[in-house]
């Protein structure tokens, strides 16, 4: 079936530093992936679509400076978090859907915990 | 999308069947009905989905009410591995670009 990679699957770092998370399909093509965060106790909250060689469309409240967002190829999008504060740390979540689209699953990757020191 | 109605937790004993409830009383005739689950710290798993007949796969089934305005989901034997969060989510079809929004799901504790 469809899989989704997401490395790393936990990073700590140091205020006011930047963190990449990356996200790929491995055995399909994905034009869209999304991006999720959630805190603990709490259900995933949807942050970005991710669109293939265009800018990413960011929910309300997620500010686009901060959480930048790259999807270079059919396969691979990233997730970059500028400036890091402690209030960042959650647990990151990526998905995708195959190109044939229509009614199929989204699929997800196994996330990323980032603690923010 | 519709949205849905799912009881905050239930339990259930090893070796029995689990029926997960899902109301989305709301639902219109081109949304799909989907249900993922999550392990703690660990993505969603996709589990089934369907629109308007009882599907069935290695993981479970589902079973849709024929005004469509609720579901079941059906784990025929529980095993402790099956301890996670249930999310049931409906989503119009043929929108390729649009992510799945989830609710608070149900957290099912499997015991022995």
């Amino acid at each position: 079936g469809a899989v989704v990679s997401q490395h790393p699957s936990r990073v700590i770092c140091k205020s006011g530093t930047s963190v990449k998370i990356e996200c790929r399909s491995l055995d399909f093509q994905a034009t869209t992936m999304f991006w999720y965060r959630q805190f603990p106790k709490q259900s995933l909250m949807l942050m970005a679509t991710s669109n293939e060689g265009s800018k990413a469309t960011y929910e309300q409240g997620v500010e686009k400076d901060k959480f930048l967002i790259n999807h270079a190829s059919l396969t691979l999008s990233t997730l970059t978090v500028t400036s890091a504060h402690p209030e960042d740390s959650s647990f990151y979540i990526c998905s995708a859907r195959e190109l044939t689209g229509g009614n199929s699953p989204l699929h997800f990757g196994n996330g990323t915990r980032l603690t923010v020191t | 999308d519709a949205k849905t109605t799912q009881p905050p937790s239930m339990d259930c004993a090893e070796g029995r069947a689990a029926n997960l409830p899902c109301n989305h009383s709301t639902i219109s005739g081109n949304e799909y009905v989907y249900w993922y689950r999550q392990i703690h710290s660990q993505g969603p798993q996709y589990i089934i989905h369907g629109l308007k007949n009882n599907e069935t796969n290695e993981m479970a089934s589902l079973i849709i009410t024929e005004d469509r305005k609720s579901s079941t989901l059906i784990l025929p034997h529980a095993t402790l591995r099956d301890t996670a969060v249930y999310y049931c989510i409906v989503r119009v079809a043929n929108q390729a670009g649009t992510a799945l929004i989830f609710g608070k799901g149900t957290t099912l504790s499997v015991s022995s």
